[in-house]
This record gives C-alpha cells, sequence and structure tokens, in this order.
C-alpha cells in the first residue's frame, strides 16, 4: 500500500536547469497538492488540482509548473531553476492531505 | 500576508504533562481546521481535524478546541509522550475551496523524560 510516491528523493540542479518533480497516489483522491517547505515558513501551496483535468494557483506559484496527468500523477515541473527554489518539496492527495515523503531539492 | 499563524515556533513539555499548541487565523471563511504531525525527513501526517459547527473534538489523547469567535485552536496532548516529539502543523480550508488547504509555520514540540 504506497500512498502518495513522489520521485526523486534528492536533487541539485545548477542555475538556469529544468526539472520536473513526480507524483503518483493509490488512493483514487480526486484533489492533488504541491507544497514547499522553508525554514520558518511553514509549508506553503505551490498549485493543487481539485480533480483531473484542473489546476489551480495557490500561495506560491511564480517559477513553477504543475500538469494533471490523470487522476493519479500530478507532476510538478521547474523551467528554470533559481537558488529561491532551494526547498523540501511536498506531493500531497485527499481532503485531509496524505503526503508522499518529500523531495530534497537543492539549486546551486 | 500568514492566513494561519501558529506564534510559537518550540514548545518543551514534560513526559506526562500537557501540551498545548496552539494556532490562530484571520480568513473568517475558513470552516475546516486540521493538524499534522512532522518527523524529520518524513512527509507531514494527519492527526485530528474539526469543523466549525464544533467546538471540540477528541481523539485518544489528542483533542482539538475551535474558539471561532476569537479565530484560534488549539491542540492538547494529554499526556505528552517521548514519542510525540515532533513538528506540528495546523491547517485550514473555507467551505467554497474545501481543496485549497492553508498551513501555519509549525510548531516544533519537544516532550523530555
Amino acid at each position: 500500500n504506497a500512498g502518495v510516491t513522489q520521485t526523486p528523493k534528492f536533487q541539485v540542479l545548477k542555475t538556469g536547469q529544468s526539472m520536473t518533480l513526480q507524483c503518483a497516489q493509490d488512493m483514487n483522491h480526486n484533489s492533488m497538492y504541491w507544497y514547499r517547505q522553508d525554514p520558518g515558513m511553514g509549508l506553503r501551496l505551490i498549485y493543487y488540482s481539485a480533480s483531473e483535468g484542473t489546476t489551480d494557483k495557490g500561495e506560491v506559484p511564480n517559477g513553477y509548473n504543475v500538469s494533471r496527468l490523470n487522476k493519479r500523477e500530478f507532476s510538478l515541473r521547474l523551467e528554470s531553476a533559481a537558488p529561491s527554489q532551494t526547498s523540501v518539496y511536498f506531493c500531497a492527495s485527499g481532503y485531509e492531505a496524505f503526503f508522499g515523503q518529500g523531495t530534497r531539492l537543492t539549486v546551486v | 500576508d500568514q492566513q494561519v499563524k501558529q506564534n510559537s515556533p518550540s514548545l518543551s513539555v514534560q513526559e506526562g504533562r500537557i501540551s498545548i499548541l496552539n494556532c490562530d487565523y484571520t480568513n473568517s471563511m475558513f470552516d475546516y481546521f486540521l493538524w499534522y504531525k512532522k518527523y524529520p525527513a518524513e512527509g507531514p501526517t494527519f492527526l485530528i481535524s474539526i469543523s466549525s459547527i464544533k467546538d471540540k473534538n477528541e481523539d485518544g489523547r489528542f483533542t482539538v478546541f475551535l474558539n471561532k469567535s476569537a479565530k484560534h485552536l488549539s491542540l492538547h496532548i494529554v499526556p505528552s509522550q517521548p514519542g510525540d516529539s515532533a513538528v506540528y502543523f495546523c491547517a485550514a480550508s473555507a467551505a467554497y475551496n474545501t481543496d485549497k488547504l492553508i498551513f501555519g509555520t509549525g510548531t516544533r514540540l519537544q516532550v523530555f523524560p
């Protein structure tokens, strides 16, 4: 019973590089989320998807794009990474937000 | 503009005593509130929730209290155990957009023997 699976777990990028963070859930949830966690800032919502085919901006969407590929998968893309995007990224799904293990991203 | 605030970054409590974690919110449209617990290098896990039609919800050692007029909620842990040492986040959502869950900044609880 995997729940919410995020890949990769760790990543180091150079400034300007692009990458996609993957998230998949096997709980048949309609809603999915991407958060970032920074020291002293708590968990901030980047984007969310209420259902397959819909996405909406959260509190800090700038510099990110998302794709709700199907009901299971919700990906987060950084087109041109910046040091300010160094953070721990969490994907979650469901009304009470079941979280994945997180992706620790460092942009140098 | 922080809509959900946890003003105490840390709290230290002796094992067996009560831990009280506080959370304030500014958006009067919030009507569903949740608490999460987070251990290092893991994702947050759901702990307990309360809707605005109630002022108290209890689950074992955990009780959440909601004071709507003060826009304040609190999580009580009784008795506190060393395994409760973690970061606790409160979160809130509004009926008009239940999919948009807004989190506070977290409180680090340390329970010492």
